[in-house]
């Protein structure tokens, strides 16, 4: 049984353009999170999703930052106009169901560089 | 909102000695723990969870009790191996319809031989 696949493992990306971010849940699972992880900091959330559904984003960033998971396919990490500060760890999780008692299940995340 | 409090790193020990790492959280109702462990270059793995007061979660020689009394949820191994020398990380999740995880900084424990 695969686990949670992300796509790249490493991007490098010039300040101003685009990254695209894509996760790929456990089989059966339908809620997908995002989280970054900046240099020696924990986790921070970002955004909960189930098919063709946000239902959480209030760790989004307001700006040039937006995710959506399709009836088919990834969930994408869209972030727009790339800056420095934006270079850290993205990891994505994935459970079978959403609430408290349920473990998530973590990809080996995409390492973002910005240059 | 929630918040999680551990230890800072790096924590040293040498081979079978024995392991504690604190954690304690703040949050509104009775959140459900969790550890996870990173190791370099890789996702999070779950290492054990807690759903209620008083359970205890445990996974190869790891163990780690929800006391809600002290809101903490301290990491415990009788032994270290060179082996689990890691990032460990404390989670909680108080759900309520925003299910993400709100984790501790990491403590990045280093074992010696």
């Amino acid at each position: 049984n695969a686990g949670v696949m992300q796509n790249p493992r490493h991007l490098v990306r010039r300040r101003g353009q685009e990254a695209r971010l894509r996760c790929s849940p456990m089989k059966g699972h339908s809620h997908v999170y995002w989280y970054r992880q900046l240099p020696e900091e924990g986790l921070k959330f970002m955004v909960y999703l189930q098919k063709e559904n946000i239902i959480d984003e209030s760790g989004m960033p307001k700006e040039r930052f937006s995710a959506e998971f399709p009836k088919e396919g990834p969930s994408i990490l869209r972030i727009q106009q790339v800056v420095r500060g934006d270079s850290a760890a993205y990891f994505c999780a994935s459970s079978s169901t959403g609430g408290l008692y349920y473990e998530q299940y973590f990809g080996p995340g995409t390492r973002l560089t910005v240059t | 909102g929630d918040s999680v409090t551990q230890m800072e790193g790096p924590v040293t020990l040498s081979e079978e000695a024995f392991l504690t790492i604190n954690c304690t959280y703040t949050a509104t109702g009775y959140p459900s723990l969790f550890w996870y462990v990173q190791y370099p270059g890789e996702g999070l793995q779950l290492l054990l969870k807690a759903t209620k007061a008083d359970d205890k979660g445990s996974n190869k020689g790891f163990e780690a009790t929800y006391r809600k009394e002290t809101t903490s949820f301290h990491l415990e191994k009788g032994s270290v191996q060179v082996s689990d020398s890691a990032v460990y990380f404390c989670a909680s999740n108080s759900g309520g319809g925003a299910d993400g995880l709100t984790f501790g900084k990491g403590t990045h424990l280093i074992i010696q031989p």
